[in-house]
């Protein structure tokens, strides 16, 4: 089974340069998130969205961008990537709030 | 919403019970306990959740008090292979409450 896929892996950009981070699950899950890890913490909820068509804010959403076209896929955008954007960034899918999330392997990604 | 206080390390040697605390004091009624843990630097996996009674599935077991203002998650054999940051979560349904901390990790030794 598949679950939750997340390319690329591991990225490197320039300051300013633009990037979208791919995430696909198959699983049918309604809820989809991305959050992001900076080294020693935990994770931090940029945006989630509920379905198809409906995304929404989280903890730390500046400088980053979703759509949500299909139940699938979940992509994150990056406009212009500044150094405090480098982190590790986890792409997770559940059926509701209230049941298991199931995660990404992540994409690293440096900014320099 | 809740927030949860978890030791930030722990020992435990192979082959014994983990005992990993949770204190979540301001928990509301309808808010679950879930753990979460994370291996190097993968993605987190989910363990277990709970909502006022204990729970025990293959992975682990979760005692909840009867106050629900902590939990403890047992690892009833620890291998080397359960090292790992071990995350307590209290969710309130709501997608945009969901909160990792910082965790604990737990080192098992020979």
């Amino acid at each position: 089974n598949a679950g939750v896929t997340q390319t690329p892996k591991f990225r490197i950009l320039k300051i300013g340069q633009s990037m979208t981070l791919q995430c696909t699950q198959d699983m049918n899950h309604n809820y989809m998130y991305w959050y992001r890890q900076d080294p020693g913490m935990g994770l931090k909820l940029i945006y989630y969205s509920v379905g198809a068509g409906i995304t929404d804010k989280g903890e730390v959403p500046n400088g980053y961008n979703v759509s949500r076209s299909t139940t699938e896929d979940f992509p994150l955008r990056l406009e212009l990537a500044a150094p405090s954007q480098t982190s590790v960034y986890f792409c997770a899918s559940s059926r509701s709030p209230n049941q298991p999330q199931h995660f990404g392997d992540g994409t690293r990604l440096s900014i320099l | 919403d809740a927030k949860t206080t978890q030791p930030p390390s722990m020992d435990c040697a192979e082959g014994r019970a983990a005992n990993l605390p949770c204190n979540h004091s301001t928990i509301s009624g309808n808010e679950y306990v879930y753990w979460y843990r994370q291996i190097h630097s993968q993605g987190p996996q989910y363990i277990i959740h709970g909502l006022k009674n204990n729970e025990t599935n293959e992975m682990a077991s979760l005692i909840i008090t009867e106050d629900r203002k902590s939990s403890t998650l047992i690892l009833p054999h620890a291998t080397l292979r359960d090292t790992a940051v071990y995350y307590c979560i209290v969710n309130t349904g709501t997608a945009s409450k969901l909160t990792f901390g910082t965790g604990t990790r737990l080192q098992v030794t020979l």
